[in-house]
């Protein structure tokens, strides 16, 4: 099983800041296969990004990068909807496995 | 657009067997995609349970496989989930959710559901 981990716990920024999300595999994984959501409080996950592709209607403040085993989610100009948890997410190998998460709180 | 909904009882007795099922909207199930559910406890992060195809081709998480079973329903579109022997640590939002096929078993998700959220109790 691979196993992420997402550094920083949490990360206090200001709107209008760049935000850098961290990802490590435990094992290599091709970049198609690394996936990254957003969930606020109470609602579902919602896919941003996997491999180098925005899901549909992601604006692209929202940039994937890395390889290997380490992975970067980067949201330039934070906007007040972009407050919330991240994870990400590998889905190259069975199970498929997520972070444990980076909560990105109003600074 | 897609709509995915998980219906099923909120509360279930240990050792009980939890089942849920996702109704599809806007799309066939026999679409090509994968068919997910991934659970989430209570201020935890997320857990992958498995996918299933509509050929009714499963994948599950090893750590669950002893006791889930995934079916699909094309007639209905709708899939299923069953957890078998429940405790005290299954309970969780349980989510339904699309998987967008990349030529392996495993997907990235692009459509939920809302989640349910399960209570193992007595």
């Amino acid at each position: 099983e691979i196993v992420l981990t997402q550094s920083p716990g949490t990360l206090s920024l200001s709107p209008g800041e760049r935000a850098t999300l961290s990802c490590r595999a435990s094992q290599s994984i091709i970049n198609t296969y690394l996936a990254w959501y957003q969930q606020k409080p109470g609602q579902a996950p919602r896919l941003l990004v996997y491999g180098v592709s925005r899901a549909t209607g992601i604006p692209d403040r929202f940039s994937p990068s890395g390889s290997g085993t380490d992975f970067t989610l980067t949201i330039t100009r934070l906007e007040p909807e972009d407050f919330a948890v991240y994870y990400c997410q590998q889905c190259g190998s069975s199970p498929e496995t997520f972070g444990q998460g980076t909560r990105l709180e109003i600074k | 657009q897609v709509q995915l909904q998980e219906s099923g009882p909120g509360l279930v007795q240990p050792s009980e067997t939890l089942s849920l099922t996702c109704s599809v909207s806007d799309i066939s199930i026999i679409s090509a995609s994968y068919w997910g559910w991934i659970r989430q406890p209570p201020g935890k992060g997320l857990e992958w349970i498995g996918n299933i195809y509509h050929t009714g081709s499963t994948f599950y998480n090893p750590s669950l496989t002893s006791r889930v079973t995934m079916s699909v329903d094309t007639s209905k579109n709708q899939f299923s989930l069953k957890l078998s022997s429940v405790t005290a640590a299954d309970t969780a939002v349980y989510y339904c959710a699309r998987g967008i096929p990349l030529g392996v078993v495993t997907a990235p998700h692009d459509v939920w559901g809302q989640g349910t959220l399960v209570t193992v109790s007595s």
